[in-house]
């Protein structure tokens, strides 16, 4: 299995611009989790789906934010406007049961000017 | 107070030593406890899993939880320079949503 896939592995944008940060789940992973990464807050969880609903997007921080899972095989992170204090390392992982072993993706370093 | 604590580092230690790294949490709720390593620009990775109470021992690491003093432990014996990352810990109620500790950098020199 080629491992959860995330895309752009790097993205610089101007405030204001609007975001997208896509992920690809591994195969039969029921769970899917969206986590930001800043070295004054660590790692944050933002959202997290099961088969697809959104189940607790409590860590979403702004309406600015918003995430989806069309369906079993893509998931968004949206940002729009983005904000310069949006600049992170925006990580998609994903988990086959309710408990078990999260897989990382590699990340989406987002630098917002 | 946040819910997981863990010192940030950095910590050095010279290649061969043993290594403790540790987290204390305020959820007496938590049973599954983790550690992930995360080598730079990549994501983390789970290092060890244990749930509720107890040791275990996977080659030279080894994972412990004290429940009833809220406080998880993983020691690295023999450390080498490819041990070199960031380690966090993790924990969870029921094993889905994961609570992280900031992260511990590890330098091992050689």
């Amino acid at each position: 299995d080629a491992g959860v896939i995330q895309s752009p592995r790097h993205e610089v944008t101007e405030m204001g611009q609007e975001v997208t940060l896509r992920c690809k789940p591994i195969s039969g992973h029921d769970y899917l989790f969206w986590y930001r990464q800043t070295m004054m807050r660590g790692l944050e969880l933002l959202i997290y789906f099961n088969n697809n609903v959104p189940i607790d997007d409590s860590g979403m921080p702004e309406d600015r934010f918003s995430a989806k899972m069309p369906n079993a095989s893509f998931s968004t992170l949206k940002i729009q406007p983005s904000e310069p204090r949006d600049s992170a390392v925006y990580f998609c992982a994903t988990l086959r049961n309710r408990a078990g072993e999260l897989f990382f993706g590699e990340g989406s370093r987002l630098t917002v000017l | 107070q946040k819910e997981v604590e863990q010192d940030p580092g950095p910590l050095s230690v010279p290649e061969g030593a043993i290594v403790s790294l540790n987290c204390t949490y305020s959820n007496s709720a938590f049973q599954y406890f983790m550690w992930y390593r995360q080598y730079s620009r990549k994501g983390p990775e789970l290092l060890m899993y244990t749930y509720s109470s107890g040791n275990k021992e996977d080659g030279r690491f080894t994972a412990q939880v004290d429940k009833s003093s809220k406080y998880i432990s993983l020691f690295i014996r023999d450390s080498q320079p490819s041990d070199s990352a960031t380690y966090l810990c993790a924990m969870s109620l029921y094993g889905n949503k994961l609570v992280f500790g900031a992260g511990t950098i590890l330098r091992v020199k050689s």
